[in-house]
């Protein structure tokens, strides 16, 4: 059974503050790795795709990968009440006649003001 | 703009009764994807479809069909067979690098 696991938290941060949100997966042939925000009552919107080993920088977010410990990570800076969402983890995997997608349950982010 | 259209956003079913959601997008994806979600789980795949004509059953397709006649539309029709059909429904289509990009979503309750 192919999984991502998330801390499903809630995570609580202050404002202005770095907020650090890890997934480890289990297939290690997994190739794609993807960030999603999710507001409460509304869907996913994708936030950063990382697909090779390090870091990749998108304004206040950093993706991490690391495929040898299995885990990828996305470190929020500068975190802003807006930030207070679930955070959902997605991971491609190799699949008959493609690729399958597995979602994390989501953490969900808290930013006081 | 470009994007995924889904209706309605709120949806009631009566015990016994079929249900269909539209899925309609702009966005000229091949790859289109009906999930549904319930609090504290995943997304779980229940259909997906890849060219006109053709779809796959995900890992909850039970008590569900779709169809596919056109690349804009994928339609899901929840049928009585499904027994806990409350959740919110999400369709999505997919284009590499970008990933996945969600519609709205359909919250259906049974009464």
């Amino acid at each position: 059974q192919k999984e991502v696991e998330q801390n499903s938290g809630p995570l609580s941060v202050p404002e202005g503050a770095i907020a650090s949100l890890n997934c480890t997966y289990s297939d290690r042939v997994s190739q794609s790795f993807f960030w999603y925000r999710q507001y409460s009552g509304k869907s996913p919107e994708l936030i950063m795709s990382i697909y090779s080993n390090g870091d990749k920088e998108d304004g206040r977010f950093t993706a991490q990968l690391n495929k040898a410990s299995q885990y990828v990570s996305l470190l929020i800076r500068d975190s802003q009440p807006s930030d207070s969402a679930t955070y959902l983890c997605a991971v491609n995997t190799l699949n008959t006649g493609g690729f399958k997608t597995i979602f994390g349950a989501g953490t969900r982010l808290f930013v006081k003001a | 703009d470009g994007g995924i259209t889904q209706s309605p956003k709120y949806l009631f079913r009566k015990e016994g009764q079929n249900v269909t959601l539209s899925c309609e997008q702009n966005l000229n994806h091949d790859a289109m994807y009906w999930y549904r979600q319930d609090p504290g789980q995943g997304l779980r795949l229940i259909y997906y479809s890849q060219i006109v004509n053709d779809f796959q059953k995900g890992d909850i397709a039970e008590g569900y069909s779709v169809s596919r006649e056109k690349k804009e539309s994928f339609p899901l029709t929840v049928t009585s067979a499904q027994k806990n059909p409350t959740a919110f429904y999400l369709c999505a289509s997919y284009d590499r690098p970008y990933g996945y990009t969600f519609g709205s979503g359909t919250r259906l309750t049974v009464v």
